[in-house]
C-alpha cells in the first residue's frame, strides 16, 4: 500500500530548542494531517492542512501543507517535556472515500530536561 | 461526552480464538473506523462505515469482519485469530466531509500467542 516518507524517525533534543519533522509522498494529497500519540493513548489532532502553501499554527507548533501537495513539515517551537510522544503525519485523497488516510510511521519526540 | 470508548484494552488470545473488540461514539458521527498499529509503523486502516447499515474495506481487511447496525457502535471482529494480528487496535470516529477531522480512542491491545 502507498506509504508516507516521515522523517526523522526519533530524535532527542535539549529543553527549549526547536524541532522540525517531515513527510513526504510519492503522491498528491489535498489534506495533510499532523497527530501526536502519548504512550498507551490512541492519535490526537494537532494541525490539518487543507490547501497547498498553507502555514497553519497551534500555540507553539507550525505546519505547512507543500507547494507540490507532496510535503508537510511540523515545527515545535521552545520544546518542553511534555511535547515527548510520537508525531504522525497524515494524507488524505479527495474524491475517494473518506476514510483513505495514509499514516507515516511516526517521529518519537524524546525531551532531556 | 465520552468521545470514543473502546474495550478491552488488553486481551490475549489462543491462536483460532475468536473475539469481538468493541467501539462506541457519541458524538453522533456517521463515519467510524477501524485502524490497526504495528510497532514502529504508523496505522493502516481494515475497515469503515459512511454510516449504520455501510461498512467497506479498508487497506488490510483480511481476518476481521464489521458491522454497523447503530450510528454509535462499530465492532470488529476477529474470527480465528492469528500471530499475525497482534497489534493495537484503534477505532475512530468523524462528521461527514473531507474537513472532519477523525477522532481516535484509546486503543485495544491485542496479542495473539
Amino acid at each position: 500500500g502507498q506509504q508516507l516518507n516521515q522523517s526523522p524517525q526519533s530524535m532527542f533534543i535539549q529543553e527549549g530548542e526547536d524541532v522540525s519533522m517531515n513527510c513526504t509522498s510519492s503522491s498528491i494529497f489535498n489534506t495533510w494531517l499532523w497527530y501526536k500519540q502519548d504512550p498507551g493513548e490512541g492519535p490526537v489532532l494537532l494541525i490539518a492542512l487543507y490547501k497547498a502553501g498553507e502555514l497553519t499554527s497551534n500555540g507553539r507548533l507550525t505546519a505547512q501543507f507543500g507547494i507540490t501537495r507532496k510535503d508537510s513539515f511540523l515545527n515545535i517551537s521552545a520544546s518542553i517535556p511534555s511535547d515527548v510522544g510520537i508525531y504522525f503525519c497524515a494524507g488524505q485523497h479527495t474524491g475517494g472515500s473518506q476514510g483513505n488516510l495514509i499514516f507515516g510511521k511516526g517521529t518519537k519526540l524524546s525531551v532531556k530536561p | 461526552n465520552a468521545g470514543v470508548t473502546q474495550t478491552p484494552k488488553f486481551r490475549i488470545l489462543k491462536i483460532g480464538q475468536s473475539m469481538t473488540l468493541q467501539c462506541t461514539q457519541d458524538m453522533n458521527h456517521n463515519y467510524m473506523y477501524w485502524y490497526r498499529q504495528d510497532p514502529g509503523m504508523g496505522l493502516k486502516l481494515i475497515y469503515y462505515s459512511v454510516g449504520a447499515g455501510i461498512t467497506d474495506k479498508g487497506e488490510v481487511p483480511n481476518g476481521y469482519n464489521v458491522s454497523r447496525s447503530t450510528t454509535e457502535d462499530f465492532p470488529l471482529r476477529l474470527e480465528l485469530a492469528a500471530p499475525s494480528q497482534t497489534s493495537v487496535y484503534f477505532c475512530a470516529s468523524s462528521g461527514a466531509g473531507v474537513m472532519n477531522t477523525q477522532y481516535f480512542g484509546p486503543g485495544t491491545r491485542l496479542t495473539v500467542l
